[in-house]
C-alpha cells in the first residue's frame, strides 16, 4: 500500500539552528513527494515538491531531496527563523492520482 | 490571493445528528476533495470529486457521507448521522486539475468537527 511515516515532534529549536524532519514513504509505483506546511489559522500550503528520484525540492530555504534508494524525503533548512512555526506534513501521490497520502505532521516551534 | 475558505471554523453536533460542512473552493478549479485529521493521527483522503461526481473515495466514505455541488460556488460534505468518531478536522481542497503533480491542492483552514 501507500503510506508516509513522519518523525514524531513536536520540535523545539532556537532561532537559526538547523532543522531535520524526517519522512519515510511506502508506495507502489514511482510517486510524486510534497511537503505541506500549515500555520496557525491557516490551510495546508505546499512548501515543496519532488517527483522523481534524486530531485531536489527546495521553497523559503527549505529543501528535501527524493530519496528511492532510503525511500525518503528528509526535509532540511540551515537557518531556522521564529517565522517557520508550524506544522509540517509530509504527502505523497501516486502516478495518475487525484489523492494525497500524508503523513502526522510535525509541530515546529521556534524560538527567538 | 485566492483561497479555499471553510464553514464553520468548528462545530459541535450531537451523535447522530446530520451535519453538513461547506466549502468554498478557488473559483475556476475544476477538482475538489475532502481529506479529515482525527488527533494525533494522519491527514486521511475521503473523496474527490469532478464534474459532478465522484471521482476517488475512500473506505472511510461509506454511506454516512455524501457530497455535493449545490451552486456554482459551494462544496460540500454532509455527514448523515454522526458517531463519535467522526470527530475530527476536515479538510477541504481544490486543484485546476489532477493526475499529475503540476496540480497543486490548495487547502482550507478546515472544520474542527466535535460530535458529543
Amino acid at each position: 500500500g501507500n503510506s508516509v511515516t513522519q518523525m514524531e515532534g513536536p520540535v523545539t529549536l532556537s532561532e537559526e539552528a538547523f532543522l531535520t524532519i524526517n519522512c519515510t514513504y511506502t508506495a507502489t509505483g514511482y510517486p510524486s513527494l510534497f511537503w505541506y506546511v500549515q500555520y496557525p489559522g491557516e490551510g495546508l500550503q505546499l512548501l515543496l515538491k519532488a517527483t522523481k528520484a534524486d530531485d531536489k525540492g527546495s521553497n523559503k530555504g527549505f529543501e528535501a531531496t527524493y530519496r528511492k534508494e532510503t525511500t525518503s524525503f528528509h526535509l532540511e533548512k540551515g537557518s531556522v527563523q521564529v517565522s517557520d512555526s508550524a506544522v509540517y506534513f509530509c504527502a505523497l501521490s501516486r502516478t495518475g492520482a487525484n489523492n494525497l497520502f500524508f503523513g502526522t505532521g510535525t509541530r515546529l516551534t521556534v524560538i527567538p | 490571493e485566492p483561497e479555499v475558505t471553510q464553514t464553520p471554523s468548528h462545530q459541535v453536533t450531537q451523535m447522530g445528528q446530520e451535519v453538513i460542512l461547506r466549502c468554498v473552493p478557488i473559483s475556476n478549479h475544476l477538482y475538489f476533495y475532502w481529506y479529515r485529521q482525527i488527533l494525533g493521527q494522519k491527514v486521511e483522503f475521503l473523496v474527490s470529486f469532478y464534474n459532478n461526481e465522484i471521482s476517488e473515495k475512500s473506505e472511510i466514505f461509506d454511506d454516512q457521507f455524501s457530497v455535493e455541488r449545490p451552486d456554482g460556488s459551494n462544496f460540500t460534505l454532509k455527514i448523515r448521522s454522526t458517531k463519535l468518531e467522526d470527530s475530527a478536522m476536515y479538510f477541504c481542497a481544490s486543484s485546476l486539475g489532477a493526475g499529475r503533480s503540476s496540480y497543486e491542492q490548495y487547502f482550507g483552514p478546515g472544520t474542527r468537527l466535535t460530535v458529543t
